[in-house]
């Protein structure tokens, strides 16, 4: 069976720092998978999105940027966190066509002070 | 305009009801629909797909699809308080992923 696995669980970090957050999935080849973010009471709202090593298509102008270096591996980076990037942070992965559903990761929950 | 619409909640409903979460969206060429539930603090977790107009049931869940009016529901009959979360419709319309509503708050009272 499929497992994702996100971290770190929590994070507390200070405006101005460093950010990289670990996706990974086991038990499928070549999924499709997803960044998104969920602001306190708010929907998820897409990040990027990976159908491939090194192939990132990216949602959303900000200062994050997502890399694939592996199949089922899916780093969300920045160099410098804003307060506004403060948020629930979600890996998701599906496979076949972008029609399929979508199974997500436990999430990252990311506090910037 | 937003995509996904659903009412915020929250919706409030005895324990043994049926209760009742609505969706609609925007994009007549949507082909995909899903139901999501998510508790407090947790990631979403996947309830429900449905793909053609119609009722499609899953134990004491039933996703209802009606494309010429651009709105789905899900019913949840004999409502326990571990249905008590916020359930999230996500729409697929030929883009590169899923659009999300805000999501509807479910309370179910003991």
């Amino acid at each position: 069976s499929q497992t994702i696995h996100q971290w770190p669980a929590t994070l507390v970090q200070p405006v101005g720092s460093p950010l990289s957050l670990e996706c990974t999935v086991e038990g499928t080849s070549n999924p499709n998978l997803y960044w998104y973010r969920q602001a306190a009471g708010r929907g998820l709202q897409l990040l990027f999105y990976s159908v491939g090593i090194g192939q990132i298509s990216s949602e959303v102008p900000q200062n994050l940027s997502a890399s694939r270096p592996q199949d089922r591996q899916f780093i969300l980076s920045s160099k410098k966190l804003l307060l506004s990037d403060s948020g629930f942070y979600l890996c998701a992965w599906s496979v076949g066509s972008f029609g399929d559903e979508q199974f997500f990761g436990p999430g990252t929950r990311l506090t910037v002070l | 305009q937003k995509e996904v619409e659903q009412n915020s909640g929250p919706l409030s409903v005895p324990e043994g009801a049926i209760a009742s979460l609505n969706c609609t969206y925007s994009d007549r060429v949507s082909q995909s629909f899903f139901w999501y539930r998510q508790y407090s603090g947790k990631s979403p977790e996947l309830i429900m797909s449905i793909y053609s107009n119609g009722d499609k049931e899953d134990g004491r869940f039933t996703a209802q699809l009606n494309k010429a009016s651009q709105y789905v529901s899900l019913l949840i009959r004999d409502s326990q308080p571990s249905d008590s979360a916020t359930y999230l419709c996500a729409v697929e319309a030929g883009r590169r992923a899923l659009t999300f509503g805000s999501g509807t708050r479910l309370q179910v009272q003991p």
